[in-house]
């Protein structure tokens, strides 16, 4: 089994929605994150919690929220979905700030 | 400010060696990640320099200059299944913000027979 899965894979929605994307981790991670992946734009960093208490925001988070439930779990809000956030999304964790980041099999999103 | 630049596609023939240069312009410097990214999968860590100096592991090699602010990863007996990005990440300084990976915006190589 995958040691860090998000659901869903794919998902099309329109202008205005609000759309959820979560992340679950076996790996016993403190560190999980949220990255945005667009053509010719590489990896940015959306937030970032260090555990359940800590969230941090990253480089580009206008128009995004989350929440994590527990250590395993990190979920990603668009509260109102539009069409810029159309782009590949992975969740990823690591064990400490300096240990290397695995990531999951990454949510296709596009607004319409 | 972050800016990693690396070239954005390259073209080796299997069995060569290939170089993937990545330099790097950062507010302070704490290590330097490469990562495999297949086509629509998710990226898988490589190496991690934190050092001056060449890091081994197989068929793979990472390279650091901090004082050049320079990184390469050479991929020697090129197989088919190498064709993918190679993405380049600076750690920043240690403190507040060190959690902040800056990625580059990858190099496609394709391996042609």
């Amino acid at each position: 089994d995958a040691d860090v899965t998000q659901t869903p894979r794919n998902r099309i929605t329109k202008t205005g929605k609000r759309i959820m994307l979560e992340c679950s981790q076996t790996k016993g991670h403190d560190r999980m994150y949220w990255y945005r992946q667009d053509p010719g734009l590489g990896l940015r960093l959306i937030y970032y919690s260090f555990d359940v208490k800590d969230i941090n925001k990253g480089e580009i988070s206008d128009g995004y929220s989350v929440s994590r439930q527990a250590q395993a779990k990190f979920s990603l809000s668009l509260e109102s979905a539009i069409p810029n956030q159309t782009a590949l999304y992975f969740c990823a964790t690591s064990l400490t700030d300096y240990n290397e980041q695995f990531f999951g099999p990454g949510t296709r999103l596009t607004v319409l | 400010g972050q800016n990693i630049d690396q070239p954005t596609e390259m073209t080796a023939t299997e069995g060569a060696i290939v170089q993937i240069n990545c330099t790097y312009q950062t507010s302070g410097f704490n290590g330097l990640f490469w990562y495999q990214q297949h086509a629509g999968e998710a990226p898988t860590f490589l190496s991690y320099n934190v050092l001056d100096g060449l890091e081994e592991k197989g068929r793979f090699s990472s390279f650091l200059s901090r004082s050049k602010g320079y990184s390469y990863l050479l991929l020697k007996e090129l197989q088919m299944k190498d064709s993918a990005s190679y993405l380049c990440a600076v750690r920043p300084a240690s403190g507040a913000g060190s959690y902040q990976l800056t990625f580059g915006k990858g190099t496609k190589l394709s391996v042609i027979p």
